[in-house]
């Protein structure tokens, strides 16, 4: 069975600071993987997205995520947050037989002014 | 583009009320979906339909029923409502073939449900 671990419930940076967000997944063979973000009384907006190829992923709002195989993880970073960043972050993986996704728990960012 | 779209966005029921979530896409996907989520707890698969007439369980399917008579439509019902029910209701869909538009999931805004 396919399952996602984002290890940190709440992140806190300051506005212009580096952020790195987590995610480990458990699946057989390369999934597909996914990174959503949740503004708060929002739906899920598609921040990324793997299927295959090139490992570094570059998504909208200045997101990137790199999948390495070796330690089977998905982390979510970038260089520089800004406050309109803060938000939930949701890694999700699909483990390509099916099409439903797993979600991780979530992970709030908190930008600190 | 309306996308995904629910209603109602917020409904407060009383402990064995029934009623039911709408869910309307506009884009011709194939695949729809319900999700809850609760504090904590991330996004929990309900039921889910990979077409029109059918429908299939997800991690969570006690107490909802869902139907999808039209393609464009994906209703999620609960017959006698529960304090436990109380979440905040997303509907999603997505295409059916694979390649780049599969597995990606557009989302409704959520429907607030509250049951006392």
């Amino acid at each position: 069975a396919q399952s996602v671990t984002q290890p940190d419930i709440h992140i806190t940076v300051s506005e212009g600071a580096s952020l790195e967000l987590r995610c480990n997944y458990s699946y057989g063979a390369t999934p597909y993987l996914f990174w959503y973000v949740q503004s708060p009384g929002q739906g899920l907006q598609l921040l990324l997205k793997y299927f295959s190829g090139d490992t570094l992923v570059q998504g909208i709002k200045g997101f990137e995520a790199e999948f390495k195989r070796s330690q089977s993880s998905f982390n979510l970073r970038k260089p520089s947050v800004h406050w309109s960043d803060a938000a939930e972050y949701f890694c999700a993986v699909n483990g390509g037989s099916n099409y439903k996704l797993t979600f991780g728990k979530g992970t709030l960012l908190t930008v600190n002014p | 583009n309306a996308g995904v779209t629910q209603t109602p966005k917020f409904r407060v029921l009383k402990t064995g009320q029934s009623m039911t979530l709408l869910c309307a896409q506009d884009m011709n996907h194939e695949y729809m979906y319900w999700y809850r989520q609760d504090p904590g707890m991330g996004l929990r698969l309900i039921h889910y339909s990979v077409g029109e007439g059918t429908t299939a369980k997800g991690e969570v399917p006690d107490g909802y029923n869902v139907s999808r008579l039209k393609k464009q439509n994906f209703l999620l019902g609960l017959e006698s409502a529960a304090p436990s029910q109380t979440s905040v209701y997303f509907c999603a869909s997505s295409h059916r073939d694979r390649g780049a538009g599969a597995n990606v999931l557009t989302f409704g805004a959520g429907s607030r449900l509250t049951v006392l």
